[in-house]
């Protein structure tokens, strides 16, 4: 089976520049959690959608917004992209229950904001 | 509000010998905890994780972490290391409240030297 897949690999922008990252959960898996990782620092939570609605916001502004579709696929959008975005951007898949908290990693989304 | 400390950021073990990576969280109610693995340029990869009932749990890759709730404490621990065990480690804690929304430590390196 495969597993989370994340798309592009990596991507460079300029400033002021708008963005969307897409990811693919694991067959079976509703929920979606987003995470930025910032060079030397741990993940970050950004969002976690869970049968396309949005269940959980981390601290970012709302130039970061996502979405989830009916095949459970989902985008994260960034616009007027600042130097500071400049992260891997992680995508999770997870079941549901308790299964929740078990996170499937992809292996992320490199962007370089210049 | 929930927090992780991996108080060591880098550590350097020779190759057969033990590990251990310290973790303490606070979370406000029973925590779910996490140990994950990530190799450079890659997604997290999921070590062990706790729920509840045993303290002791075993994960992939000849792993273990030990659930102390007195110190809030969730080590990991390998009796000898391998030289593909070099990567960076991330503790993480989430819960029944948050479902999909952990929070992770900085991370600590580990160097394995020959």
């Amino acid at each position: 089976d495969a597993g989370v897949t994340q798309s592009p690999t990596h991507l460079i922008k300029t400033r002021g520049q708008h963005v969307t990252l897409r990811c693919s959960p694991i067959s079976g898996h509703k929920s979606v959690s987003w995470y930025q990782q910032v060079l030397g620092q741990g993940p970050q939570f950004i969002f976690q959608y869970y049968e396309k609605e949005e269940r959980g916001r981390g601290n970012f502004p709302d130039r970061f917004s996502a979405r989830q579709f009916p095949n459970y696929s989902s985008e994260l959008n960034v616009n007027a992209l600042l130097l500071g975005d400049s992260a891997l951007y992680l995508c999770a898949s997870s079941t549901t229950g308790v299964g929740a908290n078990v996170l499937t990693f992809g292996a992320g989304s490199r962007l370089t904001v210049l | 509000a929930q927090s992780v400390t991996q108080p060591d950021i880098h550590i350097t073990v020779s190759e057969g010998a033990s590990l251990e990576l310290r973790c303490n969280y606070s979370y406000g109610a029973t925590p779910y905890l996490f140990w994950y693995v990530q190799s450079p340029g890659q997604g997290l990869q999921l070590l062990l994780k706790y729920f509840s009932g045993d303290t002791l749990v075993q994960g992939i890759k000849g792993f273990e972490a030990e659930f102390k709730r007195s110190q809030s404490s969730f080590n990991l621990r390998k009796p000898s290391v391998h030289w593909s065990d070099a990567a960076e480690y991330f503790c993480a804690v989430g819960g029944s409240t948050n479902a999909g929304k952990s929070t992770f430590g900085d991370g600590t390196t580990l160097t394995v030297k020959p």
